[in-house]
């Protein structure tokens, strides 16, 4: 089974801009969750969607969405970019409903706000 | 707020020996799932080990063992026969009340060949 795919690997944005980020899950995963990772914040979470619906979200502010698709691929978006976005985001899923289920996590975008 | 501490910011051990990560996490839950993470150079951050709150055995994963202190509210990492690939940042993690992963500030490990 492929694992979880993040595109684009790496992104270089302007402040200002926005940006969209990919994640395609593990094929019959039906759960998708959004991490920042920061070295000062550490990893943070942004939020979670569960067949298309968004079932947790963390606190974050509204320049941050996210959204999933029939076939369990999500996307994030920020918008109105700034430099304290600067951070590898993590997209994870998992197999099962329950939210002690073990998560599976992509290889990351990393984004660089200028 | 449920939180996570890891306070070892850099471990160190020798190739083929054994090393201990420290984990301490503060919950008002009742029942609730640990897990260690690690994450190397690559990014993926990749599960090494979880363990139910209300099990009294500490589960154990080839040579990842943990030693978990419910009333403590201790979860350490024992890495038994260190290996070159162990090296990683490790992450230990707590679902919160709101159902969310609460996670460390990480311990980074380096394995001394």
């Amino acid at each position: 089974k492929a694992g979880v795919t993040q595109t684009p690997r790496y992104l270089i944005k302007t402040r200002g801009q926005q940006v969209t980020l990919s994640c395609s899950p593990i094929s019959g995963h039906r759960s998708v969750s959004w991490y920042q990772q920061t070295p000062g914040q550490g990893l943070q979470f942004l939020f979670e969607y569960f067949s298309e619906t968004q079932r947790n979200k963390g606190n974050f502010p509204g320049r941050f969405s996210g959204r999933q698709f029939s076939n369990s691929r999500s996307e994030m978006n920020v918008s109105t970019l700034e430099l304290g976005d600067s951070a590898l985001y993590l997209c994870a899923s998992r197999g099962e409903s329950s939210y002690n289920s073990p998560l599976h996590f992509g290889n990351g975008t990393r984004l660089t706000v200028t | 707020a449920q939180t996570v501490t890891q306070s070892q910011p850099e471990m160190s051990v020798q190739e083929a020996e054994t090393v201990t990560l420290s984990c301490t996490y503060d919950t008002s839950e009742s029942d609730y799932y640990l897990f260690w993470y690690k994450q190397p150079p690559s990014r993926q951050m990749i599960l090494v080990i979880r363990q139910e709150a209300y099990k009294q055995q500490n589960a154990t994963e080839n040579r990842f063992s943990v030693n978990f202190q419910k009333a403590a509210k201790s979860f350490s990492l024992k890495i038994s026969d260190s290996q070159l690939g162990d090296a990683a940042m490790y992450f230990c993690a707590c679902i919160d009340s709101n159902y969310q992963l609460i996670w460390g500030a990480g311990t980074k490990l380096i394995i001394k060949p």
